[in-house]
């Protein structure tokens, strides 16, 4: 157990929803991460928080956004979804903002129909 | 910009056999230079960590891997396989110091073990 936590483990929704997934660090890290993984791109960071603040922006789609609140949870919310957004979505934490190990949660898996 | 190439997509041996799963990295600071494991259905989970002291790392279930800074490689290897270390394996680098960054990985490689 990493201590990251992700909700909801499995989540099926329609074309064209929104979805938002939740995420609570591992206790004392400041830092949130998330992350995409499909079978065609594989691992894909999309973007970082650190202690409330956007630290870095990977291949995050304008559709999808995320924020992180004064308790340091962190949620990813993905509007207009499209059947090629299912993936394992995880969240990620490390104490600080760069250079630390980062704690993988077990993901959250979604399927766009 | 950093970036991992992962050779091999799939890598079989049989239990009780050396592994080697391959990583080369490209980055403009020192790295850093993880490898994390991929069970079936799970999260990742750090196997080990190189952050610029020693060159051989040792990691968990008897893995570890050598940062070969003139090769840009940081390949991981276990003297012996067995039935459990069969996983997809990721190889990631981030930036040292300064800056925010996440990890960035390779594609993976899925290990299979022959019995």
């Amino acid at each position: 157990d990493s201590g990251v936590t992700q909700t909801p483990k499995h989540l099926i929704t329609a074309t064209g929803q929104r979805v938002t997934l939740r995420c609570s660090p591992r206790s004392g890290d400041l830092s949130v991460y998330w992350y995409q993984q499909s079978l065609d791109q594989g691992l894909q960071f999309l973007i970082q928080y650190y202690n409330g603040e956007e630290r870095a922006k990977g291949n995050i789609l304008e559709r999808f956004s995320a924020q992180q609140f004064p308790d340091l949870h962190s949620e990813l919310n993905l509007s207009s979804l499209e059947l090629g957004d299912s993936a394992l979505y995880f969240c990620a934490s490390s104490v600080s903002s760069s250079g630390n190990t980062i704690y993988f949660g077990e993901g959250s898996w979604l399927t766009v129909v | 910009a950093q970036s991992v190439t992962q050779l091999g997509s799939h890598v079989s041996v049989s239990e009780g056999a050396l592994v080697l799963l391959r990583c080369n990295y490209s980055s403009s600071v020192p790295p850093y230079l993880f490898w994390y494991v991929q069970y079936p259905n799970q999260g990742l989970q750090l196997l080990l960590k190189y952050t610029s002291a020693a060159t051989l790392v040792k990691g968990i279930n008897g893995f570890e891997a050598e940062f070969k800074k003139s090769e840009t490689s940081f390949h991981l290897t276990k003297p012996s396989a067995h039935m459990s270390d069969a996983a997809e394996y990721f190889c990631a680098v981030s930036g040292s110091g300064g800056g925010a960054d996440g990890l960035t990985f390779g594609k993976g490689t899925h290990l299979i073990i022959q019995p």
